[in-house]
C-alpha cells in the first residue's frame, strides 16, 4: 500500500496567517491526490482534488500543489473557520489510503 | 442537493454481524462510484470498499482487512447503498461513513454522509 505521511502532524498558528501542510507519498502518485478539512463530529469535506483543483464552494484561500510524491496544501490566510483537522488521501491504485492528519488549533 | 444518510449502526458483540444502508439522494445514483470509508474514534481515515457504476459492471474493491468479512452493494432502484459486516472485531469499531466518489476521475470524495457508529464490544 502506498503510505502517506503529513507533517506537521499539529500546528498552532493565529487568524490572517499563512499555513501550509505538506504530504508525502512513498512512492509516486501522479496527480491523484485530494485534500479534506474534518471539524470535530462531522464528517470530511473535500477540499482539493487532482491535487490543485478547488472544490466547488469551497474558499479561495484554500490551494494545493504538487505532484509524484511531494504536495502541499495551503490556508493564504487563516480564518476562525478554517481550525480543524486536515487530512491528504490518495488513489493512484487500491487501496486509496489517508495520510495521518494536521490539526490546526488557534495560537 | 446531494444528500447521503446512513443507518444501521449500533452495539454488537465480536463475532456479530451488521448490515449498513446508505440512502442517496439529490444526483442520479446509478452513474455513481460509492465507497465505504470509517473512522475509529480519536482516529483518522480508513477506506473500507468501493462500488463502480453501472458503465463499469457494479465491480467491487475492498480493504484487505475486511475482504471476506464485508460485503458492499447497491439497489440503484432505492438509491441505496449498503455494507454488510460479517465477523465483527473490536478493531471494526467506528464511524461509517457513506461517500460519493467525483465523477471527474473518481479518486476523490466529494460527498460524505453524516455517519454511523458501529462499536463492537462484549
Amino acid at each position: 500500500d502506498i503510505q502517506l505521511t503529513q507533517s506537521p502532524s499539529f500546528l498552532s498558528a493565529s487568524v490572517g496567517d499563512r499555513v501550509t501542510i505538506t504530504c508525502r507519498a512513498s512512492q509516486g502518485i501522479s496527480s491523484y491526490l485530494a485534500w479534506y478539512q474534518q471539524k470535530p463530529g462531522i464528517a470530511p469535506k473535500l477540499l482539493i482534488y487532482a491535487a490543485s483543483t478547488l472544490q466547488s464552494g469551497v474558499p479561495s484561500r484554500f490551494s494545493g500543489s504538487g505532484s509524484g510524491t511531494e504536495f502541499t496544501l495551503t490556508i493564504s490566510s487563516l480564518q476562525p473557520e478554517d481550525f480543524a483537522t486536515y487530512y491528504c488521501q490518495h488513489l493512484n491504485t487500491y487501496p486509496p489510503t489517508f495520510g495521518g492528519g494536521t490539526k490546526v488549533e488557534i495560537k | 442537493e446531494v444528500q447521503l444518510v446512513e443507518s444501521g449502526g449500533g452495539l454488537v458483540q465480536p463475532g456479530g454481524s451488521l448490515r449498513l444502508s446508505c440512502a442517496a439522494s439529490g444526483f442520479t445514483f446509478s452513474d455513481h462510484y460509492m465507497d465505504w470509508v470509517r473512522q475509529a474514534p480519536g482516529k483518522g481515515l480508513e477506506w473500507v470498499a468501493r462500488i463502480r457504476n453501472r458503465a463499469n459492471s457494479y465491480t467491487i474493491e475492498y480493504a484487505a482487512s475486511v475482504k471476506g468479512r464485508f460485503t458492499i452493494s447497491r439497489d440503484n432502484s432505492q438509491n441505496s447503498l449498503f455494507l454488510q459486516m460479517n465477523s465483527l472485531t473490536t478493531e471494526d469499531t467506528a464511524v461509517y461513513y457513506c461517500a460519493k466518489a467525483n465523477g471527474y476521475d473518481w479518486r476523490a470524495f466529494d460527498y460524505w454522509g453524516q455517519g454511523t457508529l458501529v462499536t463492537v464490544s462484549s
